[in-house]
Order: structure tokens, then C-alpha cells, then sequence
């Protein structure tokens, strides 16, 4: 089983919807929760991070459940520049930084 | 000014052949690492150096051996080449290797291997 998995898409959504993504991962010890946007032949950056009480950004919130390893992005009102790849990560407990990707999830905004 | 740069931005080599990637960042990063992005997405950790220091070495062959001149920068040198090796080679940094620190990348090496 794969540390972190994710739906791979490719979701094809009109613009001004809404959608979401999960993600579940395997270790329950892990310690930290990020999501990542990769567009196109670029490099990952930073979307938010992810706490227990989930975290609002923007059009964007995201949520964690630990109980059942389950991390989640919502995108309200999408904008064609939200067309990208989604990345699920999560850093386990022990010894230095390790960032665990998940496979991503592509997204595609549709005029 | 960019925070993260790899040099070169593509690379093509052929098989057996030695090369090295080059990263620098201009963050005041005490962290930095370099990662693998193969054609199926994945992006998994190689290395991770702080200040200088090796601290992640993620089962890599022994042909990838990265060198840290100082907190600012981090090389990749790879030996003998082979057709796998073909990735998307990621450096990022950090200011420090704790879990919840972001990590800023650089804009990737595409290496291909004939």
C-alpha cells in the first residue's frame, strides 16, 4: 500500500464549480499535513497547510480526519488558473523533514 | 530574485556517462534536499543535508552522491547513468528540517538518458 494515495483524475470541471479531492495515507503516526499545487512543468509550491480543525484559505479549505487518515481539499468557485496538479503530503513523526507525495490529483478547469 | 535555482535546466546524456546537477539557494536556508520525480509523477526524496550535514540518504544507489559546499548550496553527482535515472530532479529547501516547515523548490532538472 502507497504511504499516500490519491484519485490521479484527471478532473475535468466548468469554471465557477465547486470540487473536491482526497487523499488517505497510510502511517498513523504522521505528523503533518500539506497540500501542494504543481502546475504543468513546474516546480510544487506551497497551497496550504492542513491542521485538525481544518483551515480555511481563500476558496480553499481543507480538512483532516485522523481517525481515518483522510485529508481533504475543497475548491469553491474554481478559476480557470486553478487548473493544476493537486498533491497530497504528509511528513511521518520521526527524525528530519521527509516530505511523503502523493501520486497528485490533475485538475482542469474548463471555460 | 529567485530563491531556489538548479542548473542545468535540461540535461541529455547518454548511458554510462557522469554529470552533475547544481542547486543554490538564496534563502538563508539551513536545509535543503533533492528529490525524484519519475514520468509516473511520483515525487519521492533522495537527500536531505542540513547545514552541511547529510541527515536523509532514502536507499539511493550509490552512484548519486550529493555534496553540500556550504548551507547555500547542494549538488547532485551521478555516476555511470543509466536509462531509469531519466526523472525530473526537484532541490528545495528549508529553513529548518522540522515537520512543519515549508519547503521551496527549484524549478527542476529534466534529465534524460539515451
Amino acid at each position: 500500500r502507497k504511504e499516500v494515495e490519491q484519485d490521479p483524475g484527471p478532473f475535468n470541471v466548468p469554471e465557477g464549480a465547486t470540487v473536491a479531492f482526497n487523499c488517505t495515507y497510510s502511517n498513523s503516526a504522521s505528523q503533518s499535513f500539506f497540500w501542494y499545487r504543481q502546475d504543468c512543468r513546474k516546480e510544487p509550491k506551497l497551497l496550504m497547510s492542513v491542521y485538525s480543525s481544518g483551515n480555511e484559505d481563500g476558496r480553499f479549505t481543507a480538512q483532516l480526519n485522523r481517525a481515518s487518515q483522510y485529508i481533504s481539499l475543497l475548491i469553491r468557485d474554481s478559476k480557470l488558473s486553478d487548473s493544476a496538479t493537486y498533491l497530497c503530503v504528509v511528513t511521518p513523526i520521526q527524525g528530519a523533514q521527509k516530505l511523503v507525495f502523493g501520486q497528485g490529483t490533475r485538475l482542469t478547469i474548463n471555460p | 530574485d529567485t530563491a531556489v535555482s538548479q542548473t542545468p535546466k535540461y540535461l541529455v546524456t547518454q548511458m554510462g556517462n557522469d554529470k552533475s546537477i547544481k542547486c543554490e539557494q538564496n534563502l538563508g536556508h539551513d536545509t535543503m534536499y533533492w528529490y525524484k520525480q519519475d514520468s509516473k509523477k511520483f515525487l519521492k526524496i533522495m537527500f536531505s543535508y542540513n547545514n552541511k550535514e547529510l541527515i536523509i540518504n532514502e536507499t539511493v544507489p550509490n552512484r548519486f552522491s550529493p555534496k553540500s559546499p556550504d548551507k547555500a548550496h547542494l549538488n547532485l553527482h551521478i555516476n555511470s547513468l543509466e536509462l531509469g535515472d531519466s526523472a525530473v530532479y526537484f532541490c528545495a529547501s528549508s529553513y529548518d528540517p522540522g515537520a512543519s516547515d515549508t519547503q521551496y523548490f527549484g524549478p527542476g532538472t529534466r534529465l534524460t538518458v539515451l
